[in-house]
């Protein structure tokens, strides 16, 4: 079945650093993909998504592309603030359409210090 | 801004006792999910409801497990007899009939089975 493989955490950065999460998944079809984040004591939100190949997602800085060759979508921000510390998930929906089931990958702690 | 509600935050109960645990989804969704996370593994998702009908369900979503929708502004995920490997954080996840699609998570409750 389809599935999520993110990089295990935590990740662990300086402020102003490079940030690079990375996930690949597997699918049958041409399925959409996401980023959500969760800080601490919330929910989990959207934080960005691309819905065909090649598409860039972008949001508060990150960017992700769906690269449908390498099956991934890695999640990028070139200078990490400490208000970005969080779990960040990677997911993919197989179906473009209300209903349907979201596959999270385990997540991944980023822990941004000053 | 509208968001998904979820109480209690965090319910302990014992092995074979029934828990429901409650969510108000955003008032204009029609879409509500259940997801679960156990400790250190992958969010999984249990059921999709739409229209007081499942849409959706994993191979998790049992017999043990119902949803229900009891009126206009509550959704319920009742587990008949609980078991210790139905400890867990449980997400409710609402979204629209229209435009993408996006799901929108509640903060989770956090059940524990003693």
């Amino acid at each position: 079945g389809d599935s999520v493989t993110q990089m295990e955490g935590p990740v662990t950065l300086s402020e102003e650093a490079f940030l690079t999460i990375n996930c690949t998944y597997t699918a049958t079809g041409y399925p959409s993909l996401f980023w959500y984040v969760q800080y601490p004591g919330e929910g989990l939100q959207l934080l960005l998504k691309a819905t065909k190949a090649d598409d860039k997602g972008s949001n508060k800085g990150f960017e992700a592309t769906y690269r449908k060759e390498t099956t991934s979508f890695h999640l990028e921000k070139g200078s990490v603030q400490v208000s970005d510390s969080a779990v960040y998930f990677c997911a993919l929906s197989d179906q473009g359409q209300a209903g349907t089931a979201l596959i999270f990958g385990k997540g991944t702690t980023l822990s941004v210090s000053s | 801004e509208p968001e998904v509600t979820q109480t209690p935050s965090h319910q302990v109960t014992q092995m074979g006792q029934e828990v429901i645990l409650r969510c108000v989804p955003i008032s204009n969704h029609l879409y509500f999910y259940w997801y679960r996370q156990i400790l250190g593994q992958k969010v999984e998702f249990l059921v999709s409801f739409y229209n007081n009908e499942i849409s959706e369900k994993s191979e998790i979503f049992d017999d043990q497990f119902s949803v229900e929708r009891p009126d206009g502004s509550n959704f319920t995920l009742k587990i008949r007899s609980t078991k210790l490997e139905d400890s867990a954080m449980y997400f409710c996840a609402s979204s629209g009939v229209s435009g993408y699609y996006e799901q929108y998570f509640g903060p989770g409750t956090r059940l524990t089975v003693t």
